[in-house]
């Protein structure tokens, strides 16, 4: 079974702040990792895929590492505005077998950012 | 121009219904997925299709059958509906050498 962890599960900051937050999965068998943003009453949208050990990655003011020897990822919001509130989700994909093109979704860390 | 849709977005039905979900893409991937949002609001896989065919199948109750008649199109059919079906599903495509997934919007589905 395949645990994919995301801490905090949920994130108050006030507009301006920045903030960061985490997500663990195993560290064998590594393919990717997936980071998503989902707001309410939509469809989760991809913001990075990583596949390389120290991968980092950028969109305006977000930004993800990855470290695939030791099984975590943090996304880093730089200048939190009310418009970055939504759920963001990592996902991890395993390399090849039955297992291929199958992701394995975190339970999301909440974040709302107050004007 | 909707990438990937599906309907219907709400479905509302009794227990021992057969219904479906529907899901089209129109971005040329190879591959689609269908998910559900758990009562924790884990996104778990069901199925997977490659170009019409099934390639991932979890534990999933065999009343849910997934029907691909083409790689643009990947239907959900679920039979004898029980309570503990009313979730939230939700269809994804994916461009094989992207690996990013592009999901539709959900359909909730709520059984009485």
């Amino acid at each position: 079974i395949l645990n994919v962890e995301q801490s905090p599960q949920s994130l108050h900051v006030q507009e301006g702040d920045s903030t960061n937050f985490t997500c663990s999965f195993p560290s064998s068998n590594f393919y990717a990792l997936h980071w998503y943003r989902w707001e309410t009453a939509k469809s989760p949208e991809a913001l990075f895929v990583m596949t390389l050990n120290g991968d980092e990655k950028k969109k305006g003011r977000i930004s993800a590492t990855l470290n695939t020897k030791e099984g975590y990822s943090y996304l880093y919001i730089k200048g939190s505005q009310p418009e970055d509130s939504a759920t963001y989700l990592c996902a991890f994909s395993s390399a090849g077998g039955t297992s291929y093109g199958k992701l394995t979704f975190g339970q999301g860390t909440i974040l709302t950012v107050h004007p | 121009d909707t990438a990937v849709s599906q309907t219907p977005k709400y479905l509302v039905t009794q227990m021992g219904n057969d219904k479906s979900i529907k899901c089209e893409q129109n971005l040329g991937h190879d591959t689609m997925y269908w998910y559900k949002q758990d009562s924790k609001k884990f996104l778990k896989i069901m199925f997977s299709y490659n170009n019409k065919e099934l390639i991932i199948n979890e534990t999933v109750p065999n009343r849910f059958s997934p029907k691909s008649p083409d790689k643009a199109h990947l239907n959900l059919h679920i039979n004898s509906l029980e309570l503990g079906d009313s979730a939230v599903y939700f269809c994804a495509s994916r461009d094989r050498e992207v690996y990013g997934y592009t999901f539709g919007s959900g359909t909730r589905l709520t059984v009485v």
